[in-house]
């Protein structure tokens, strides 16, 4: 199975500052087709998940522009620019390259 | 608007069974990927299966053999047979929808839950 290793696994952070959490996959993302099918997901508290990115870095509709994906490979990047108090919670990458798909460990991102 | 209701949740002996179901509506259907993505209590997201438009099934390692996932078209239901439940099964079972007829991206849509316990 492909291994998701998201940093940090807590990341405190100040009102209005900027956020980065990383993700790396134990192989390579690039399907056939030549998509990576690299998805990043919020999951607030008490709450059911959401899909924010999919595929490195399409924003879903209704996500805030401040939410931003990038990376290539087995390196990928969630970033924040600017924290606001609704983005508390704890925020998954997951795969889709490869059945069975599978998530990283979180990172729980808190208000300093 | 896309609705995902789950039911069937509840407590269960270590060696019981459990069918959930997630009533779908909103959309079509029968042309969406479908699956399952479960949370035990604290934890992170785990895949427990997924269900092509036309019926093909998929799942990990930990589930295979003991969980059946199935979709009933004409009744817009996803459903997940449980069997021989352990209680590292425990968890919150999302349903959850695809874009289209795969899953790659990532469920666009979730639903709200039902808590399986399997416990003596």
């Amino acid at each position: 199975d492909v291994v998701m290793t998201q940093s940090p696994l807590s990341l405190p952070v100040t009102l209005g500052q900027p956020a980065s959490i990383s993700c790396r996959s134990s192989q390579s993302l690039v399907y056939s087709d030549g998509n990576i099918y690299l998805n990043w997901f919020q999951q607030r508290p008490g709450q059911s998940p959401r899909r924010l990115i999919y595929k490195v870095s399409n924003r879903d509709s209704g996500v805030p522009d401040r939410f931003s994906g990038s990376g290539s490979g087995t390196d990928f990047t969630l970033k924040i620019s600017r924290v606001e108090a609704e983005d508390v919670g704890v925020y998954y990458c997951m795969q889709g390259t490869q059945w069975p798909y599978t998530f990283g460990q979180g990172t729980k991102l808190e208000i300093k | 608007e896309v609705q995902l209701l789950e039911s069937g949740g509840g407590v269960v002996q270590p060696g019981g069974s459990l069918r959930l179901s997630c009533a779908a509506s909103g959309f079509t259907f029968s042309t969406y990927a479908m699956s399952w993505v479960r949370q035990a209590p604290g934890k992170g997201l785990e895949w427990v299966s997924a269900i092509s438009p036309a019926g093909a099934t998929f799942y990990p390692d930990s589930v295979k053999g003991r969980f059946t996932i199935s979709r009933d078209n004409s009744m817009n239901t996803l459903y997940l047979q449980m069997n021989n439940l352990r209680a590292e099964d425990t968890a919150v079972y999302y349903c959850a929808k695809a874009d289209g007829a795969l899953l790659k991206s990532g469920p666009g849509h979730w639903g709200q839950g039902s808590l399986v316990t399997v416990s003596s």
